[in-house]
């Protein structure tokens, strides 16, 4: 079954609105990735999280880590049409810290504008 | 590098016949990745490979799907005898190792397969 559970699973907003998008493992991780895909395109690497507890921004994205590395999340400040997409979390499965990386289903954000 | 590569980008079939997809990894890169997209199903990990080698194919829907690596840069994602349902985007995706870390890096997307089964 699913390793990984995300939460949404679709978020509509107002273009300026925050957005966050939350990821939980039924077992520890090693480190967990986010990605985002673009309507009719592929997941496109965003960025990787190891240390428990770690934070991490890219301009208006801030991604976290829990202190348990059993749980992440992403959340987007004054959304744009741009932010439009699916934003996946991903962790190693498998028994080791590497390797089976599995996806979540994934959260489907749309901005009105 | 021009990326991962996949071929073909779209592919409409009659069922029962047979399907290959392809995928030319990242040189260098020692994992490769065969997922399947569905609105249903979202983005599963079909099977995996690590320096050419079959990994884990649990994720491999049943004995009508087949996986080769033969080489570092080349895997065929194969599927015969051919159902309606098995039409989903096939993403195929590789991924380097980090060195000293023991852990995976950013995995890299081909553009997909898109097949769809009349």
């Amino acid at each position: 079954g699913q390793q990984v559970m995300q939460i949404p699973q679709y978020q509509h907003v107002q273009e300026g609105e925050d957005f966050t998008t939350y990821c939980n493992s039924s077992t520890t991780l090693s480190n967990i990735q986010w990605y985002k895909q673009r309507p009719g395109g592929h997941p496109v690497f965003l960025i990787q999280l190891v240390k428990s507890g770690e934070v991490k921004k890219q301009k208006r994205l801030t991604f976290q880590f829990g202190e348990a590395k059993k749980n992440s999340s992403l959340h987007i400040t004054a959304t744009q049409t741009t932010d439009v997409g699916t934003y996946f979390c991903a962790g190693p499965y498998g028994g080791t810290s590497y390797g089976k990386l599995t996806f979540g289903q994934g959260t489907i954000l749309t901005v009105h504008p | 590098d021009a990326g991962v590569i996949q071929s073909p980008r779209h592919e409409v079939t009659e069922m029962g016949q047979e399907v290959t997809l392809r995928c030319k990894p990242i040189s260098g890169h020692d994992y490769l990745f065969w997922y399947r997209q569905t609105m249903m199903r979202g983005l599963e990990l079909l099977i995996y490979f690590n320096n050419n080698v079959p990994i884990d194919d649990s994720g491999m829907p049943e004995d009508r799907f087949s996986a080769k690596m033969p080489n570092a840069s080349f895997s065929t994602l194969k599927i015969q005898p051919s159902e309606p349902r098995d039409s989903a985007v096939y993403f195929c995706a590789s991924t380097p190792r980090a060195t000293g870390l023991s852990m995976n890096t950013e995995a890299f997307f081909g553009q997909g397969t898109r097949l769809t089964v009349v």
